[in-house]
């Protein structure tokens, strides 16, 4: 048990669908992350928020729209992806305070591929 | 900015075997250097974080790792491999004030062969 949680765990979804990830944290910390984790290649740092602000978002194509209500839950909107979206997207949380880094905690992840 | 390059994608050994993971990191100041176990179809799991304080970390399973800044490595072994420590694994760094960001390497494949 990790203490963070992803929904679903698999998705398949076509070029013209809506749908979304959720990601939910059991452990109090204040960041929650979105990473694309795609074979071969190292783990992709899509979005951070912190304190419920986003923080970070590393050059993320516009259809993918991360949302956070609040300190435990994340989400990530995904709309007319492409194939080469197809990946293991990986939801992680920590605690930040003054930017120090503290280690990150991560989900099982959502296998999304994209027919 | 700071990075880490991971040597050899797959690495195999034997049951029993000594596990030698290598890592080396590129940063402008002191770094903060973890090292992450991935299973198949799970999420990454912290396996040991240096932060500045002793410079070799034990982590959990019995792996452990040792900061050489004059190397600028940071190596992961465990004494003995087991079937279970089949998986990938991932170096990462980070630093104070960087916003709680952490650059992984590409991963290093273990096999445990009996």
């Amino acid at each position: 048990e990790t203490g963070v949680t992803q929904t679903p765990r698999h998705l398949v979804m076509g070029m013209t669908n809506k749908k979304s990830l959720k990601c939910e944290q059991h452990l109090g910390h204040n960041a929650m992350y979105w990473y694309k984790q795609s074979a071969k290649k190292p783990l992709e740092l899509m979005f951070v928020y912190s304190l419920e602000e986003r923080v970070e978002n590393n050059s993320v194509p516009s259809r993918f729209s991360p949302e956070c209500p609040n300190s435990s839950h994340l989400f990530l909107h995904l709309h007319t992806l492409q194939p080469e979206d197809s990946a293991l997207y990986l939801c992680a949380s920590s605690q930040e305070f003054l930017g120090e880094p503290y280690e990150q905690y991560f989900g099982p992840g959502t296998r999304l591929t994209v027919t | 900015a700071q990075s880490v390059t991971q040597l050899g994608s797959h690495v195999s050994v034997s049951e029993g075997a000594l596990v030698l993971l290598r890592c080396n990191y590129s940063s402008s100041v002191p770094p903060y250097l973890f090292w992450y176990v991935q299973y198949p179809n799970q999420g990454l799991q912290l396996l040991l974080k240096y932060t500045s304080a002793a410079t070799l970390v034990k982590g959990i399973n019995g792996f452990e790792a040792e900061f050489k800044k004059s190397e600028t490595s940071f190596h992961l072994t465990k004494p003995s491999a087991h079937m279970s420590d089949a998986a990938e694994y991932f170096c990462a760094v980070s630093v104070s004030g960087g916003g709680n960001k952490l650059t992984f390497g590409t991963g290093t494949q273990l096999k445990v062969e009996l």
